[in-house]
């Protein structure tokens, strides 16, 4: 079964530091879309992506994130400066927006970032 | 934020059939009744959707009340590889909609 597939599984960094965090969606979707989880938090809505821009984008994407599809193929969240409290689990996901399950999302298993 | 209400938690035996509430009394017509489910610190994965009629997957049914206001998620033979964060979410069935998620009912399911 194809799946979303992010990297790296867990970063490292100091604070300030910026990040790149990398996901491959499924080959046929069409939207994508980043969350993230902060430990022991509910799964938050970051950033929607389609037709190479951005659909819709919550509070908490702010000026130091950015997302890109530079290829065509991998999808990626920048965090230009990274503070403390960006410490946490990063979830991409794509869905084909059409067909027979219409509305399913697909997840990647994430990528932890913590920041020091 | 979500417009759903879960009880935070629930046990199961092992076997036995889960039923998992869910209350959307603020529901829209077109907003279709979505379930995902999170192992540990997994990536939420997909369940069952549906609109207005009862589903049933591989995995799961879905029962929704005929007003919509509120709707079951019911696992037949729960495992101890069901213990999970379980997840309803109300929302219009277009691709480019997010899933906003709640706190969702942390289902344990017990040998």
């Amino acid at each position: 079964e194809p799946e979303v597939t992010q990297t790296p599984s867990h970063q490292v960094t100091q604070m300030g530091q910026e990040v790149i965090l990398r996901c491959v969606p499924i080959s046929n979707h069409l939207y994508f879309y980043w969350y993230r989880q902060i430990l022991g938090q509910k799964v938050e809505f970051l950033v929607s992506f389609y037709n190479n821009e951005i659909s819709e984008k919550s509070e908490i994407f702010d000026d130091q994130f950015s997302v890109e599809r530079p290829d065509g193929s991998n999808f990626t969240l920048k965090i230009r400066s990274t503070k403390l409290e960006d410490s946490a689990m990063y979830f991409c996901a794509s869905t084909s927006g059409g067909g027979g399950r219409t509305g399913e999302l697909f997840f990647g298993e994430g990528s932890r970032l913590t920041v020091l | 934020d979500a417009k759903t209400t879960q009880p935070p938690s629930m046990d199961c035996a092992e076997g036995r059939a889960a039923n998992l509430p869910c209350n959307h009394s603020t529901i829209s017509g077109n907003e279709y009744v979505y379930w995902y489910r999170q192992i540990h610190s997994q990536g939420p994965q997909y369940i069952i959707h549906g609109l207005k009629n009862n589903e049933t997957n591989e995995m799961a049914s879905l029962i929704i009340t005929e007003d919509r206001k509120s709707s079951t998620l019911i696992l037949p033979h729960a495992t101890l590889r069901d213990t999970a964060v379980y997840y309803c979410i109300v929302r219009p069935n277009s691709g480019n909609t997010p899933l906003v998620f709640g706190k969702g009912t942390r289902l344990s399911v017990i040998a």
